[in-house]
């Protein structure tokens, strides 16, 4: 069974700097996908990122990059030049299998605050 | 806006109903997920339909049950309402085809409070 741990409830981090989300997760499927969602405190799921695990390289998004360490399981959300915006739920979450894809299972989350 | 549609976005019942929420996917879509998120707490997978039949299913009580029509719009029927029950209920939806990563597109969610 597919498991996702987010081991920080919380974290902070200062106006223009950067922080990483830890996300790390186990299957044994050697096709699977991994995602990042934010959630602000308006509740609705906002997709962030996508890495597959054959992707040879750590995929970005604007402020976005995912630091992808397949030996270790790891799937670290980076944001760079952190924003008050960016203050909110932050979720990694991962589907096994190819295009006909399974469910997909979700992280227990990290709540970032931004401090100005 | 995602493009899925979820109604009613806010619901207050009494323990022991019933009640029904509704999804339509984003258009050409055609998986739907079914979502639990109870207060400060990660989305509990409930279901997923693909194309009306059920594909995989999650921690779905036995008081709920879901099902996705030939138009590929669904329902989630939760009965016997107890407290607990009380939740953020999301629909998703999802392109299920070669060449697309398979995230999920969200609905804005359905917040259910049972008294």
């Amino acid at each position: 069974a597919q498991k996702i741990t987010q081991t920080q409830p919380g974290m902070f981090v200062q106006e223009k700097e950067a922080v990483t989300l830890d996300c790390t997760y186990d299957t044994s499927d050697p096709s699977y996908g991994l995602f990042w969602y934010k959630q602000p405190s308006s509740g609705e799921m906002i997709f962030l990122i996508y890495q597959g695990s054959y992707d040879q390289q750590n995929a970005t998004e604007g402020r976005y990059s995912l630091n992808f360490q397949k030996a270790r399981k790891s799937a670290n959300l980076v944001i760079s030049a952190s924003q008050l915006g960016d203050s909110a739920m932050y979720f990694c979450a991962m589907r096994e299998g190819g295009y006909n894809n399974n469910d997909m299972r979700f992280g227990a989350g990290t709540r970032l605050t931004v401090k100005p | 806006d995602s493009g899925v549609t979820q109604t009613p976005k806010h619901l207050i019942t009494a323990t022991g109903q019933r009640v029904t929420l509704r999804c339509s996917p984003r258009s050409g879509d055609l998986s739907v997920y079914w979502y639990q998120q109870s207060l400060d707490q990660g989305l509990q997978f409930l279901i997923q339909y693909y194309n009306g039949e059920e594909r995989a299913k999650g921690n779905i009580l036995e008081r709920f049950s879901a099902q996705q029509f030939p138009d590929l719009h669904s329902e989630l029927n939760l009965s016997s309402l107890e407290l607990g029950d009380s939740a953020l209920y999301f629909c998703a939806s999802s392109v299920e085809a070669s060449g697309h990563t398979g995230e999920l597109f969200f609905g804005e969610g359905s917040r259910l409070t049972v008294l």
